[in-house]
């Protein structure tokens, strides 16, 4: 069965720093793998995804994604937090499409 | 483009009573999936409609039921409510079928609590 593992639940940068959210993932084949952040009282919105190619991935807001196969890893990071990034951020794995595992979210404050 | 609706925003419901959950997907999409959010157990995959069919499912007991209608519209029902249903229902839609490469815009979620 498919998992994801976010090891840090809670996470403090100061505003102007760098940032890199952990995500590990577990799938038996090539996985689909996704990130998505979610303000307080919205829904998700995707940062980015990897479905295969360059396993450097660019997306929305600045942010980034390094697809690791022999570490099974979809780390999230960006060069220079902005205090409007605070929020909760959640990696999730997929066969394709629209049926996604989601890992337990990592909760993002930024210090001015 | 409008988003993804969801109706009612927030409900109140005791246990033992049913409850229907409405979502209108981005127009042109065709998957509808559905999604509960809890403190406890996170973000897990209820169910996913693509043209008024069911094509995929997730672990949970048969309270949960779902369908979609012609126009893609989705509607979500919980029948026999208990204190454990109490969560933040997501709706997503894709223009594409689950299987296949897409992205899934979420709605804003409806909150429902049981008392």
């Amino acid at each position: 069965a498919q998992s994801v593992t976010q090891p840090d639940i809670h996470i403090t940068v100061s505003e102007g720093a760098s940032l890199e959210l952990r995500c590990n993932y577990s799938y038996g084949a090539t996985p689909y793998l996704f990130w998505y952040v979610q303000s307080p009282g919205q829904g998700l919105q995707l940062l980015l995804k990897y479905f295969s190619g360059d396993t450097l991935v660019q997306g929305i807001k600045g942010f980034e994604a390094e697809f690791k196969r022999s570490q099974s890893s979809f780390n999230l990071r960006k060069p220079s937090v902005h205090w409007s990034d605070a929020a909760e951020y959640f990696c999730a794995v997929g066969p394709g499409g629209n049926k996604l595992t989601f890992g337990t979210g990592t909760q993002l404050k930024v210090e001015l | 483009k409008a988003g993804v609706t969801q109706t009612p925003r927030y409900l109140i419901k005791t246990r033992g009573q049913q409850v229907t959950l409405s979502c209108s997907p981005i127009s042109g999409h065709r998957s509808v999936s559905w999604y509960q959010q809890t403190p406890g157990q996170g973000l897990q995959f209820l169910f996913e409609y693509f043209s008024e069919t069911q094509r995929n499912k997730g672990n949970f007991p048969g309270r949960f039921s779902g369908r979609q209608f012609s126009n893609s519209r989705s509607e979500m029902n919980v029948s026999t409510l208990e204190l454990g249903d109490s969560a933040l229902y997501l709706c997503a839609s894709s223009f594409l079928a689950g299987g296949a490469q897409g992205e899934q815009f979420f709605g804003p979620g409806t909150r429902l609590t049981v008392l």
